[in-house]
């Protein structure tokens, strides 16, 4: 069973930065692409980030570029997103998704997800 | 990157059937589908359908999926208290390299 776990979220302050993790299980990591999406309170999905299933290409969403960072490492099984110069528009709760590396275009499975609150 | 449009609400009574659309571009879901989520208050989002009307293992045969052009459509047969959710559509944007998603919208069972 494909399951997901992110971690990492919690309360910074204005201009500071976020580690968010994600640990997977049940299926062979690097065969599959990973996503960061996000979903501000009461509003809906917004794409970060992704990362292909080698860890060679990313694509960042307008909004993130240049000041998130996505990473994996295949060895660990974990997604990461490293993100800074955060501001109260980033307050959202964090998903990674997957989908399968090839022509598919959907993803699979999803994580619980992880609140990051950007307040002073 | 510009999202894909779908109405921000549809309500119908119990055992009806709902039509919910996603409206993109050749570059998106003229090109390559859309997928379909659904969002329970409080959940993650779960897939219900891929393209080509593909669902996976547990999605109820009440869900359908079809697609006209830039446009992508979602139908529910028989519907459920339970079907009462947030409903999402995504796509990859070939020209944009991006992912696109629509605003969602929300099903009401009356």
């Amino acid at each position: 069973e494909v399951q997901l776990f992110e971690s990492g979220g919690g309360l910074v302050q204005p201009g500071g930065s976020l580690r968010l993790s994600c640990t997977a299980s049940g299926f062979i990591f690097y065969n599959y692409d990973m996503t960061w999406v996000r979903q501000p309170p009461g509003k809906g999905l917004e794409w970060v980030a992704s990362i292909s299933g080698n860890g060679e290409y990313t694509f960042y969403a307008d909004s993130a570029r240049g000041r998130f960072s996505i990473s994996r490492d295949n060895s660990g099984n974990i997604l990461y997103l490293n993100a800074y110069g955060l501001t109260a528009e980033d307050t959202a709760v964090y998903y990674c998704a997957a989908k399968q590396v090839g022509p598919s275009y959907y993803f699979e499975s999803w994580g619980q997800g992880t609140l990051a609150s950007v307040s002073s | 990157q510009a999202g894909l449009t779908q109405p921000p609400s549809v309500s119908k009574d119990l055992g009806q059937t709902a039509t919910l659309t996603c409206t993109g571009s050749f570059s998106n879901v003229g090109n390559l589908g859309a997928a379909w989520l659904q969002q329970h208050q409080g959940h993650p989002p779960k897939l219900l359908s891929h393209r080509r009307n593909s669902r996976p293992s547990g999605i109820s045969e009440r869900f359908s999926t079809s697609r006209s052009g830039n446009t992508a459509s979602l139908t529910i047969t028989g519907l459920q208290p339970e079907d009462e959710a947030d409903y999402y559509c995504s796509a990859w944007d070939n020209s944009l390299r991006s992912w696109v998603f629509g605003g969602g919208t929300k099903l009401t069972v009356l």
